[in-house]
């Protein structure tokens, strides 16, 4: 079964400073890969997706990750955090098949200060 | 703009009470609709899932007969909360998606903030 590990419950930054969100997968074969950011009531809008090819990917916001099946990790960066970046961020792995079912990652709640 | 309506967004209701949570495609025909919910500081739990004009497919230690999901058409589906208790209180979210279509993106409802008094 797939599962994602998502160290850090909480993290805070600076306005302006760069961000790595953590997340690991555990899934026997090739995952699909994907982060989401939810604000506070609302539900979650996908940031970036990754099914095959460039293991650097790119996505709205600014944000981007990238996989590295080396160490079954799929890190979100950020090279400069805005205020309206503060939410909640869930890391997810999915089976063959991309949008089926999805497991998520228990989530990072970003904090943005002046 | 959205491609999913999910209604209420959110609901009080006394113990006992059924409530529905109705989730419509606005844009597309969604032939597959997941429904999560989720506790507080927590991530989503995938509820069930349901193939329009089929039975849902419930997850392990999801009550059917609690939480009665509807997927008649390929535009509404209806998550109703049968006899509802304060532990059901949580966000109740909606992902649909259209499945003829190979990696086609998932979408979200905005979610339901139920709460049980």
């Amino acid at each position: 079964a797939q599962s994602v590990t998502q160290p850090d419950i909480h993290i805070t930054v600076s306005e302006g400073a760069s961000l790595e969100l953590r997340c690991n997968y555990s899934y026997g074969a090739t995952p699909y890969l994907f982060w989401y950011v939810q604000s506070p009531g609302q539900g979650l809008q996908l940031l970036l997706k990754y099914f095959s090819g460039d293991t650097l990917v790119q996505g709205i916001k600014g944000f981007e990750a990238e996989f590295k099946r080396s160490q079954s990790s799929f890190n979100l960066r950020k090279p400069s955090v805005h205020w309206s970046d503060a939410a909640e961020y869930f890391c997810a792995v999915g089976a063959s098949g991309g949008y089926q079912k999805v497991t998520f990652g228990t989530g990072t709640k970003l904090q943005v200060i002046p | 703009g959205a491609v999913v309506s999910q209604h209420p967004s959110w609901v009080i209701c006394k113990s006992g009470t059924s409530v529905k949570i109705e989730c419509r495609s606005l844009d597309f025909q969604a032939t597959t609709m997941f429904w999560y919910r989720q506790f507080p500081k927590q991530s989503l739990m995938l509820m069930a899932t349901s193939n329009e004009g089929s039975k849902a497919t419930y997850e392990q230690g999801v009550e059917k007969d609690k939480f009665l999901i509807n997927h008649a058409s390929l535009t509404l589906s209806t998550l109703t909360v049968t006899s509802a208790h304060p532990e059901d209180s949580s966000f109740y979210i909606c992902r649909i998606r259209d499945g003829r279509i190979m990696n086609t993106e998932a979408f979200f409802g905005q979610g339901t903030r139920l709460t049980v008094v």
